[in-house]
């Protein structure tokens, strides 16, 4: 069975820092998303990836197959920024595991 | 634009009662997709449907069913709403599988009381 665990839980940090979410996953997967989620609830998807280095903006997502690990950077945060981060990998047999998500919180 | 759209931003209902919550994508997604999120817990998979008049069971049915007459609306219902019920819900479509970006729906806060 496929888990997917994300650190850290919570972080704060101040405005202009450089952020790192990590997740990994113990099985092989087809694909792994990064979603982002702000109060009020709507998710959003941010990146799709099953190999290499993807980059949106301020947005960086990394994966590692053989280690099985993803990295969400984020450069120069901004306090928009701070939202729930949350880490899914999408399975071989077409299931979806999500993470339990990362609260991130930038300050001004 | 994908747009995924859910009937409700907000409910209360009582225990009891028959709840439908409806979704509807405008992008012919085949899939659809109803997870409940709840604070520690994460996003959990209630029902999905990847053909019109199919579903399939995800983690957490018991409680629930669904139904998908058209592509492109599929509705979550809670047959006698109970107060562990109480969650956010959210409604996503891909297509295809779920190797491909999922888009949600703006999720619908339901109390049971």
């Amino acid at each position: 069975k496929n888990e997917v665990e994300q650190s850290p839980q919570n972080l704060t940090a101040q405005e202009g820092e450089f952020i790192t979410i990590n997740c990994s996953y113990s099985v092989g997967i087809s694909a792994l998303h990064w979603l982002q989620q702000h109060p009020g609830g709507g998710i959003v998807s941010l990146f799709m990836l099953s190999s290499g280095k993807k980059k949106h903006g301020r947005l960086i997502a990394t994966i590692n197959i053989q280690e099985k690990h993803s990295s969400l950077h984020i450069t120069a945060s901004h306090p928009r920024d701070s939202a729930v981060y949350i880490c899914a990998s999408a399975n071989r047999d077409d299931k979806i595991i999500f993470g339990k998500g990362t609260r991130l919180h930038i300050l001004p | 634009d994908v747009k995924v759209t859910q009937s409700s931003r907000y409910l209360v209902k009582r225990t009891g009662e028959k709840v439908f919550l409806e979704c509807v994508q405008d992008m012919d997604h085949e899939n659809m997709f109803w997870y409940r999120q709840d604070p520690g817990l994460g996003l959990r998979l209630i029902y999905f449907s990847y053909d019109v008049k199919m579903k399939e069971k995800g983690d957490i049915p018991e409680g629930y069913s669904v139904s998908r007459e058209k592509k492109e609306r599929f509705s979550l219902i809670l047959e006698s709403a109970s107060t562990n019920q109480t969650s956010m819900y959210l409604c996503a479509s891909t297509d295809t599988g779920v190797a491909y970006e999922q888009y949600f729906g703006p999720g619908t806060r339901l109390t049971v009381t």
